[in-house]
This record gives structure tokens, sequence and C-alpha cells, in this order.
């Protein structure tokens, strides 16, 4: 278990919904990112939010917004959804910024499955 | 041009063998980490070992090492004692701070190892 609990693990919808998906970082990691893996994949960068606000930001699509909360959680909104957007969406968390360094490791959460029929 | 690199779209290891998966990287950017995650076919993302690019030792955790080649852009990671629990997913990584608190993970295509009896 690696502490990162996102929800919900699976969610199937239509073409032209919108979706949310949440994550609660590790206890006391400032920093988390979203990754998004299709089919066979490696795994795309998303965006990064550090302690509430967006830091670093990857090949997020303009229909899909994130952010990160006070007490730290994210969500990422996928609108408009397309049979292309069907995937596993990872949220990871870290420790943040200290002495000029990201710590280390991402953890990862187990992800949320995303089928759009 | 890519920044990771994997070349072994697929390896095959022998029960109780040694592997070698492969990463080569890209960057100039004299700060970075360098990651190995696991994904068996569950889906989640485990994370194996960190190599950060000023440390001066190879990283060991358990029957994983990297084995770390700065000068040439190396971090290829090695399993002691392969168990058919091994087989998954590998994924490369390597993070790279943007500015102060900004980074990202850029992962590799993966390899896809297989634990044989």
């Amino acid at each position: 278990d690696s502490g990162v609990t996102q929800t919900p693990k699976h969610l199937i919808t239509a073409t032209g919904q919108r979706v949310t998906l949440r994550c609660s970082p590790r206890s006391g990691d400032l920093s988390v990112y979203w990754y998004q893996q299709s089919l066979d994949q490696g795994l795309q960068f998303l965006i990064q939010y550090y302690n509430g606000e967006e830091r670093a930001k990857g090949n997020i699509l303009e229909r899909f917004s994130a952010q990160q909360f006070p007490d730290l959680h994210s969500e990422l909104n996928l609108s408009s959804l397309e049979l292309g957007d069907s995937a596993l969406y990872f949220c990871a968390s870290s420790r943040g910024y200290v002495q000029g360094w990201d710590t280390g490791e991402l953890f990862f959460g187990e992800g949320s499955r995303l089928t759009v029929l | 041009a890519q920044k990771i690199t994997q070349t072994q779209p697929g390896m095959f290891v022998q029960e109780k063998e040694a592997v070698t998966l492969d990463c080569t990287y890209d960057t100039s950017d004299p700060s970075y980490g360098l990651f190995w995650y696991k994904q068996p076919s569950s889906g989640e993302m485990i994370f194996l070992i960190y190599q950060g690019s000023y440390d001066q030792q190879n990283a060991t955790e358990g029957r994983y090492s990297l084995n770390f080649q700065k000068a040439r852009k190396s971090a290829n990671l090695v399993i002691s004692a392969s168990q058919l629990g091994d087989s998954a997913m590998y994924f490369c990584a390597m993070r790279e701070s943007i500015t102060g608190t900004a980074s990202k993970l850029t992962f590799g295509t993966g390899t896809r190892l297989q634990v044989t009896l």
C-alpha cells in the first residue's frame, strides 16, 4: 500500500460526458502528480501541483483540468470525453521540495481506470 | 528526442537467474533522479529503486540494484535471483527539476519481463 488513495477505481461513461477523478496523497506529501497511461503505452505526464499551486504541466489537453485543494487532495476533471480518453489515470505524490531538491521517489495510487464508450 | 530509452520491449529469464533491464537517459540538467517502477498485470505502479545523480554509490534495494554509469548516461536495473512474481512491466523514469518546486517524471516505454520455470 503506497498510501496514495485514488477514487473511483473504475469508471465507465459515454462520449461527451464529464468525470472527476480524486486523489489523496500520502500523509505529509506536498506534491501531487497526474499521469495518463493508455493501452500498452507508457505513462504520460499531465500536471504537477505543489502545496496547492500548479508547478509543471505536460501534455494535458485543454478539456482536462486539475487542482489541488488546501487539504492537499487533488482532483482531475476530464470533460467532453472522447473514446481516446479511455486510459488508466494515475495520481502520485512525493514529499516535495526540501533543501533545494525534491527528496526522491514518487508513490503512485492504484489508478483510476476510465472507459469511454 | 527521447529522454528515457528502454530498448528491450520484452525479456525472458529463468527462475533464480539474474537479469539486467537496460535504460539510457538524456539530460543536460546536472541534478536529476532516476527511478525504476514495476507494473504487474494488476496495474499498480510499484516503486523499486531510486538513484540520485550525485549519489556516489549504486543504489540497492534487496534483490534490486541499479547499475548507474553516469558518463554513459545509463541506469540499468539488475534483478538477482528472479522469481515468478517478478513477471511484470518495468519502467525506467527520470525526474528533472524544472524550477524550484516544479519537477516532472518522464517514463520510458517499458520492458515486459517474463520469468520462466
